[in-house]
Order: structure tokens, then C-alpha cells, then sequence
């Protein structure tokens, strides 16, 4: 069976300090991986995804950018975290060559910026 | 641009009710429409998929239905239980262009099941 794993699970990062969170995936080769970010009071935004090793599409311009090294591996990333990058991150996926298949989500990483 | 309403944001019920969760969706040009649950501080968990093709799923005491050509889905949820209280999310998969299948997401309602 497949399973998708996000870490840390919290986190509280300064202002101006750099950020790595990952997710691997699991039980399936080339899946169509994403990263969703849900902040206080709003919904959840797509941030990126990514249906490649090495292929990212980003959805809004941001402080961010993500990476994906490896064919189940993606990495969210920032230089200098902002005050307005606090929030909730979720990493999923879903097979890559099946439309009609939905999503599964990782547990998600809590992040604070202070 | 697809824009997804869910009605009411908040739902607070005695437990044993059977309630409704309404989602609506403005283009019908979608793969399928997703069911979530949220607890506080946790990831999302799937409850039902239905296919743009389909009317309707169930999984125990959930009930899910799609009327594409209105752009509606209703989740039922019998015998309401203090266990089933958490956020409920309703996802839309649309299709077409470089989309990869991309999920746009409703506000959520927040259910409370009151013993």
C-alpha cells in the first residue's frame, strides 16, 4: 500500500531563517506530487506540483520554491522565512497516470514565524 | 476560474442527527469531486471520491452525491456521532489544459456533534 510521510511535524523558525520540510511518498513510482498551504481563517492554497523528478510548477509568487530530487521525494524550501510564511503545509500526491484518482494527503507540518 | 461554496460554515447538532453538508462548484468541467475530513492540526483524510461520471458513493454512514450539470454535492452523514465532529472539505478535480489534475477547495464546514 502506498503512504506519504511529511516532517517535522511542528516547527518555529525565526524571521530571516532558512526552511527545508519534505515529503516522500511511498507504495508507487511517479506519482504527481503538491504542496497546499492552509493559514489561519483561509482555505487551502495550492502552492506547488510537481509530475516529474525535477519538474516543478508553481501556482502563486511567493517566498518559497520547492524541489524534487528524487522520483518520491519533494521538498519545500525558503531562503529567508517571512512572518506571512506561518501556517499549515501539506504535502500529497496521486498516481500520475490515472485522471480519476484522488488525492492523499501527508499528516502536514505546522510552521510559525517569529 | 473555478470557485468552490460550501453551506454552512459552522453546523453544531445533538448527537443521533442525520445532517447534510452542502458544496457548490461553478464550472462543471471536473474529473471528480473529494470528501475530506480535517481534525485540529491534522492532515486531511479522505472520505469519499465520486467520479464526474457517478451520482453517488457511501462508505458506512456517509452518503455523498454529485449533480454535475447543477454544480452541487451533498455529504449525509446518519446517526451523527461526537466522533464525527471536525472540518469537512469539499475538493473539486478539474480537468483540461496543464491543470495535472489540480484541487481546488472549499471553505470548509465545521461540525460539532454535541453528546
Amino acid at each position: 500500500s502506498q503512504t506519504i510521510h511529511q516532517w517535522p511535524a511542528t516547527l518555529v523558525q525565526p524571521v530571516g531563517s532558512p526552511l527545508s520540510l519534505e515529503c516522500t511518498v511511498e507504495g508507487t513510482s511517479n506519482p504527481n506530487l503538491y504542496w497546499y498551504r492552509q493559514a489561519a481563517g483561509r482555505g487551502l492554497q495550492l502552492l506547488f506540483y510537481s509530475v516529474g523528478i525535477g519538474q516543478i510548477s508553481s501556482e502563486v509568487p511567493q517566498n518559497l520554491s520547492a524541489s524534487r530530487p528524487q522520483d518520491r521525494q519533494f521538498i519545500l524550501s525558503s531562503k529567508k522565512l517571512l512572518l506571512s510564511d506561518s501556517g499549515f503545509y501539506l504535502c500529497a500526491w496521486r498516481p500520475s497516470d490515472r485522471g480519476n484518482y484522488g488525492y492523499t494527503f501527508g499528516s502536514g507540518t505546522r510552521l510559525t514565524v517569529v | 476560474k473555478q470557485e468552490v461554496t460550501q453551506i454552512p460554515a459552522a453546523l453544531s447538532v445533538p448527537e443521533g442527527e442525520n445532517l447534510v453538508l452542502n458544496c457548490s462548484f461553478t464550472d462543471s468541467a471536473i474529473y471528480n469531486l473529494q470528501w475530506f475530513r480535517q481534525d485540529p492540526g491534522k492532515g486531511l483524510t479522505s472520505l469519499l471520491l465520486i467520479q464526474s461520471s457517478q451520482r453517488e458513493q457511501t462508505s458506512g454512514r456517509l452518503n455523498a452525491s454529485l449533480d454535475k450539470s447543477s454544480g452541487r454535492s451533498t455529504l449525509y452523514i446518519a446517526a451523527s456521532q461526537p466522533g464525527d465532529s471536525a472540518t469537512y472539505l469539499c475538493a473539486v478535480n478539474r480537468i483540461g489544459g496543464t491543470s495535472y489534475g489540480k484541487l481546488t477547495f472549499g471553505q470548509g464546514t465545521i461540525l460539532t456533534v454535541h453528546p
